[in-house]
């Protein structure tokens, strides 16, 4: 089976600090790793993706992937209150011409001013 | 671009009745689309899948015949809840595969909170 696991938090950063956010998963064929965030009683917003190992930037979000390792982070940079929410990290894995893509539980951010 | 939409956004009926829930792309076709269910402080859990065309594929514990899913055209994709009950009460999110590539990113509705009393 599948797994997509997050420390639940709550993470707790102050303002202007840099939130790391960690993420393993187990299936080693996986592809593409994805990035949401969700406010308390919204939807999830997709903020990154990133499909090959290193680094890939966008704005304050950084999103490193490590396949060797079946690891994927998000950084934040200068952190905001408006940051604090969930955030769930996402694997999409194809297997016979199906893709699944597989949440894992989030990790709560708190960012304090 | 990339834009999902969910009608209603927040429902609240009796016990008994069903309840239609619309979930359209907005500016993309999306031949897959996928319904979710999230209760408070929990985790998203798949529902079920929806193909174009062809019949949804429910997730292990979804009952098929209480969840209706039709995906009629390639922007639409309604989910049906009959015979609602409170435990029925939910928060009911679809979101949209975005062909873009390899990449397929999904994309999420606003969601609808669905009541029942």
């Amino acid at each position: 089976q599948k797994e997509v696991e997050q420390n639940s938090g709550p993470l707790s950063v102050p303002e202007g600090a840099i939130a790391s956010l960690n993420c393993t998963y187990s299936d080693r064929v996986s592809q593409s790793f994805f990035w949401y965030r969700q406010y308390s009683g919204k939807s999830p917003e997709l903020i990154m993706s990133i499909y090959s190992n290193g680094d890939k930037e966008d704005g304050r979000f950084t999103a490193q992937l490590n396949k060797a390792s079946q690891y994927v982070s998000l950084l934040i940079r200068d952190s905001q209150p408006s940051d604090s929410a969930t955030y769930l990290c996402a694997v999409m894995s194809s297997e016979s011409g199906y893709s699944t893509l597989t949440f894992g539980k989030g990790t709560m951010l708190l960012v304090s001013p | 671009g990339a834009v999902v939409s969910q009608h209603p956004s927040w429902v609240i009926c009796k016990s008994g009745t069903s309840v239609k829930i619309e979930c359209r792309s907005l500016d993309f076709q999306a031949t897959t689309m996928f319904w979710y269910r999230q209760f408070p402080k929990q985790s998203l859990m798949l529902m079920a899948t929806s193909n174009e065309g062809s019949k949804a594929t429910y997730e292990q514990g979804v009952e098929k015949d209480k969840f209706l899913i039709n995906h009629a055209s390639l922007t639409l994709s309604t989910l049906t809840v009959t015979s609602a009950h409170p435990e029925d009460s939910s928060f009911y999110i679809c979101s949209a595969r975005h062909p873009q590539g390899a990449s397929y990113e999904q994309y999420f509705g606003p969601g609808t909170r669905l009541t029942v009393t």
